[in-house]
């Protein structure tokens, strides 16, 4: 069974440009989440969808952050304007639903550079 | 709000020593708790979990119990090994959302040398 796909996998990007990360979760899987993790700290939830719809979005910085979810199955997640501090991996995660007791399986992640 | 804290890394120990890695946890209700582990160059994956007190969640040797009286869940292994070097998440579910959402402590290095 493939797992959940990111990519790119590295971006280095200077500060104010955009840039759009993407995930493939694994087949069947309705629920997606999309965490940042800064280094030296663990992954906080940025927005999670159950299907094409968002369950979870209270920490997203809404001013620079959006992320879609059309179809219910591939999303982005987009930053624009980047700043500094927005350098960190970006991971992706599904579970087959939204519940403690669904595993989420996680993505290699995408590692950002803000210069 | 709900929070996990987690010891200190690095830890660095010889191959076959004991492990134990401290996660102690803030939250309301009665949340599920979880270990990950990451391996260099790998994605995050569950290593073990219980999702009530005085469980005891096991896995490669791993286990750890939900103690509620002392707000902990930590891990421990008899007998490390080379290969269990990698970066280890504790984390905890919200009770009484239960959307899955995780909420994870700040991760503890294991560095196990031959």
């Amino acid at each position: 069974e493939a797992g959940v796909a990111q990519s790119p996998r590295y971006k280095i990007i200077e500060k104010r440009q955009s840039v759009a990360f993407w995930c493939n979760p694994i087949s069947g899987h309705a629920t997606l989440y999309w965490y940042q993790q800064i280094l030296g700290q663990g992954p906080k939830l940025l927005i999670q969808f159950q299907n094409n719809g968002v369950v979870d979005d209270s920490q997203l910085p809404k001013d620079r952050f959006s992320a879609e979810r059309l179809k219910g199955v591939d999303s982005t997640l987009k930053i624009q304007p980047a700043k500094l501090e927005d350098s960190a991996v970006y991971l992706c995660a599904s579970s087959l639903g939204a519940s403690a007791n669904n595993e989420q399986f996680f993505g290699p992640g995408t590692r950002l550079t803000v210069l | 709000g709900d929070s996990v804290t987690q010891m200190e890394g690095p830890v660095t120990l010889s191959e076959e020593a004991f492990l134990t890695i401290n996660c102690t946890y803030t939250a309301t209700g009665y949340p599920s708790l979880f270990w990950y582990v990451q391996y260099p160059g790998e994605g995050l994956q569950l290593l073990l979990k219980a999702t009530k007190a005085d469980d005891k969640g096991s896995n490669k040797g791993f286990e750890a119990t939900y103690r509620k009286e002392t707000t902990s869940f930590h891990l421990e292994k008899g007998s490390v090994q080379v290969s269990d070097s990698a970066v280890y998440f504790c984390a905890l579910s919200d009770f009484f959302k239960d959307t899955g959402k995780l909420i994870f402590g700040q991760g503890t290095t294991l560095q196990v040398k031959p």
